[in-house]
Formats: structure tokens, sequence, C-alpha cells
């Protein structure tokens, strides 16, 4: 079984530049998860789906950062314009529902320059 | 103050040393806990689930203090391939919301 992927698996941007993050879930998981992982520290949530609901974005800057997940699957994150505060690793997690077992994809590093 | 605090050491050990690791949460609502490990510049999984009465899966034993709101991690007789970074995890409440404490490096040595 296929786990969540991720796209791109790097990037390097300058700042003020926009960026945007692709995220494919398992199959059949209707929870998606956006994570950012800063260096030395342990993920943090940015936003959570329920299907194609934000049920908790409460995390998510939301002057430069936007999350969509319009038909319940795939997901983008975006960052408009970057800083140089945002460079980690973002990392995407889909899981059956909220009490079940999330499985995390391998992330985007991300670097503004 | 931390919702989920370790200590990130890094903790080097010789194989076949035991070694223990420990959390601390401030959230007395959580209700699950767990320890996922991250090897370098990979993603988190989940080692294993935390409950009241202590579990155990081989060489690894957690055991939760509620009243403590203290978790630990048990590994015994070491092994290379067992060094990565251990994370503890709890949930917010109860709300199903995952909080990551800043994790636990372990390097194990020949």
């Amino acid at each position: 079984e296929a786990g969540v992927v991720q796209s791109p698996r790097y990037k390097i941007i300058e700042k003020k530049q926009p960026v945007a993050f692709w995220c494919n879930p398992i199959s059949g998981h209707n929870t998606l998860y956006w994570y950012r992982q800063n260096l030395g520290q342990g993920p943090e949530l940015l936003i959570r789906y329920e299907n194609e609901e934000a049920v908790d974005d409460s995390q998510l800057p939301k002057d430069r950062f936007s999350a969509e997940r319009l038909k319940g699957v795939d997901s983008t994150l975006k960052i408009q314009p970057a800083e140089l505060g945002d460079s980690a690793v973002y990392l995407c997690a889909s899981s059956k529902g909220t009490a079940d077992e999330q499985f995390f994809g391998p992330g985007t590093r991300l670097t503004v320059l | 103050r931390k919702e989920v605090e370790q200590d990130p050491g890094p903790f080097n050990v010789p194989e076949g040393a035991t070694v223990a690791f420990n959390c601390t949460y401030s959230n007395s609502a959580s209700q699950s806990f767990f320890w996922y490990r991250q090897d370098c510049r990979k993603e988190p999984k989940l080692l294993m689930s935390v409950y009241s009465s202590g579990n155990e899966d081989g060489r690894f034993t957690a055991q939760l203090n509620r009243a403590s709101q203290y978790i630990s991690l048990l590994i015994r007789d070491s092994k290379l391939s067992d060094s990565a970074t251990y994370l503890c995890v709890v949930t917010s409440g109860n709300t199903g919301k995952l909080i990551f404490g800043q994790g636990t490096t372990l390097q194990v040595k020949p």
C-alpha cells in the first residue's frame, strides 16, 4: 500500500517569493494534517482537515499561509510571501479518523534565502 | 512552559546497554500517549502507544504515570539500529490533536 506522498521533497527560494507544497494522503484516509518541524524540534500542527473541512487551523499563520483540500483527498499548503523564518520541514500526515494512527509523508524541506 | 518536555540529549550508549528516556506533559486532560521514532532526515513513525498499565514490545517498554504526568521509554539491549530521535507525544485534551516533544536523540555506538 502506498504511503503518504509529498512533493517537492526539497525547495529553495528567496524571501518574499511564494511556494506551494502538495500532499496525497493514504487512500481512504479522511483526516489530513499539515505539520511544520523546525530543526531540533518536534512537529507542530498547522492545520487539520476532516474530508474537505478545515477543523483546526488555529496554529496556521493566516496572514501568509493558506491551505486547501478541495475534493477531500489531495491537499496543498501555500506560503506567500515566504520569510526567512519559514525555513523548516513541512510534513503531511493522514489517518482514517481523528483517533487513529497518523502516518507521515517524507516531508518537504524548505530553505528560504 | 512547553506542553511536552523532553531532555534532548544526546544519549550516547554502547551496544547492549539499557537506556531510559523520560518525558513530562502539562495538560492533565491529555488522554492518549505515544512514543514516535524519527530517523535522521526521515519522517516520524509510531513506535508504540503508552498505557497506564505499562506495555512492552520486545526490547521496548513504555510506562505512564498520570498522577505525575510522566511518561518513560526503556530500551534494553540497545542495537546500533536504535540510533534515532525518540519523540514523546500526547494528545491535547480530548481533541485528538498530537503535541510533540522536541525529541531525545540516541546514539548507540559499537
